[in-house]
């Protein structure tokens, strides 16, 4: 079973820097396979990449994911207000089976 | 893009069940994975199993093995997890994804 940990809990910017965010998995994740989902208060996750660094349809291309292996980053260039939220990475497949990290939480400073 | 449409919340007690529905739309629903996860309050996701409905047999994660079934009706494009046994830990908000997509989430609070 594969496990995801991610880091920091807790990263607390200003508006307009750049947040670095971790997913490490206990064992090797096919690049094809990764997602990072955004969610806020009271909604649903919200797919911002997948296959580790493809950016969903709709997502601002300050939002960027890279890594392959165990260690992957979701990186927001500039943080916009709105882009205050929990930060999820998930492994998935053509299975049912999902595993997701246990968020990072992005907050204002 | 399909999208998804599930029940609404429910207040249950201790030691009832609880079924919740995904309803599918804009999408080939048979042949892609549905999966069920739940946030409790505070925490995080948590994957409790899946369904891939043209297969029509589900896998469960260990924890939740023995007290959630998960089943799906083609001919309505609907899912279902019926979790049993209910105590106040299973308090949370149920999602159903069918990746990309998720459902607007489902509040199941189970209180005496």
């Amino acid at each position: 079973e594969i496990v995801l940990t991610q880091s920091p809990g807790t990263l607390s910017l200003s508006p307009g820097e750049r947040a670095t965010l971790s997913c490490r998995a206990s064992q090797s994740v096919s690049s094809s396979y990764l997602a990072w989902y955004q969610q806020k208060p009271g909604q649903a996750p919200r797919l911002l990449i997948y296959g580790a660094s493809s950016r969903a349809t709709g997502i601002p291309d300050r939002f960027s994911g890279s890594g392959s292996g165990t260690d992957f980053t979701l990186t927001i260039s500039r943080l916009e207000p709105e882009d205050f939220a929990v930060y999820y990475c998930q492994q998935y497949g053509s299975s049912p089976e999902l595993t997701f990290g246990g968020g990072t939480k992005v907050e204002i400073k | 893009q399909v999208q998804l449409v599930q029940s609404g919340a429910e207040v249950k007690k201790p030691g009832s069940s609880v079924k919740v529905s995904c309803k599918a739309s804009g999408g080939t629903f048979s042949s892609y994975a549905i999966s069920w996860v739940r946030q409790a309050p505070g925490q995080g996701l948590e994957w409790m199993g899946g369904i891939i409905p043209i297969f029509g047999t589900a896998n469960y994660a260990q924890k939740f093995q023995g007290r959630v079934t998960i089943t799906a009706d083609e001919s309505t494009s609907t899912a279902y997890m019926e979790l049993s046994s209910l105590r106040s830990e299973d308090t949370a908000v149920y999602y159903c994804a069918s990746l990309p997509a998720w459902g607007q989430g489902t509040l199941v609070t189970v209180s005496s």
